[in-house]
């Protein structure tokens, strides 16, 4: 079965500092993963997916993510954070056709 | 065009009373879910929707929770008798189909809150 584990409920950083929001996978067959993000009061907005065309994804408002299988991992970053960034972000794995399994969410926080 | 739209955006309802949630997915969209949110948590699924398929009804965490969806449109999903621990956020999403990469477009979400 597909699981998906977020290191870290919450990560602080500085304003202009990297952000990396950790994501670790478990799947018995070529995942399909996703990173989204949630801004206050809203619904979740799909930030980028891995569709095994290349292990560096590119996403939107300078995120990405690099599958790595040897390590299970998924992880977020972007090189610089923006105040605009601050919101709950959640790794996801498709199970199935039906399914998509999410994470327990991180809380970005950016301080001044 | 219009996204995923959910009414109401907030619903305050005592024990033991029924509460129906509305889903309008974006037009077109075969595909539709239902997930709970608690608070400080992720994402629970409850039941998904496609096309005229049987519904997979595996997340519903009780008998009395049930959803309907009409064809390929509008959704309700029913809590009956409610109790204080399904206050939560309930979201919908839709997409085009049940594809692998297919993303799922997430509604605001309506919080009901149970007193």
């Amino acid at each position: 079965a597909q699981s998906v584990t977020q290191l870290g409920s919450h990560v602080s950083v500085s304003e202009g500092a990297l952000v990396l929001l950790r994501c670790n996978y478990s799947s018995s067959v070529p995942p399909y993963l996703f990173w989204y993000v949630q801004y206050p009061n809203q619904g979740l907005q799909l930030l980028l997916k891995y569709t095994s065309a290349a292990t560096l994804v590119k996403g939107i408002n300078g995120f990405e993510a690099e599958f790595k299988k040897s390590e299970t991992s998924f992880h977020l970053t972007k090189p610089s954070a923006h105040m605009s960034d601050a919101a709950e972000y959640f790794c996801a794995v498709r199970s199935s056709a039906s399914k998509i399994i999410f994470g327990s969410g991180t809380r970005l926080s950016i301080r001044p | 065009g219009a996204g995923v739209s959910q009414s109401p955006s907030n619903k305050v309802t005592e024990k033991g009373k029924d509460v129906e949630l509305r889903c309008d997915p974006i037009s077109g969209h075969t595909a539709l879910y239902w997930y709970r949110q608690r608070l400080g948590q992720g994402l629970e699924f409850l039941i998904y929707f496609q096309g005229n398929s049987a519904p997979d009804k595996s997340g519903l965490p009780s008998d009395r929770f049930s959803a309907e969806r009409t064809g390929e449109s509008v959704s309700t999903l029913t809590i009956q008798r409610t109790q204080q621990e399904d206050s939560a956020v309930y979201l919908c999403a839709s997409s085009p189909t049940a594809g692998e990469y297919n993303e799922q477009f997430f509604g605001p979400g309506t919080r009901l809150t149970v007193l």
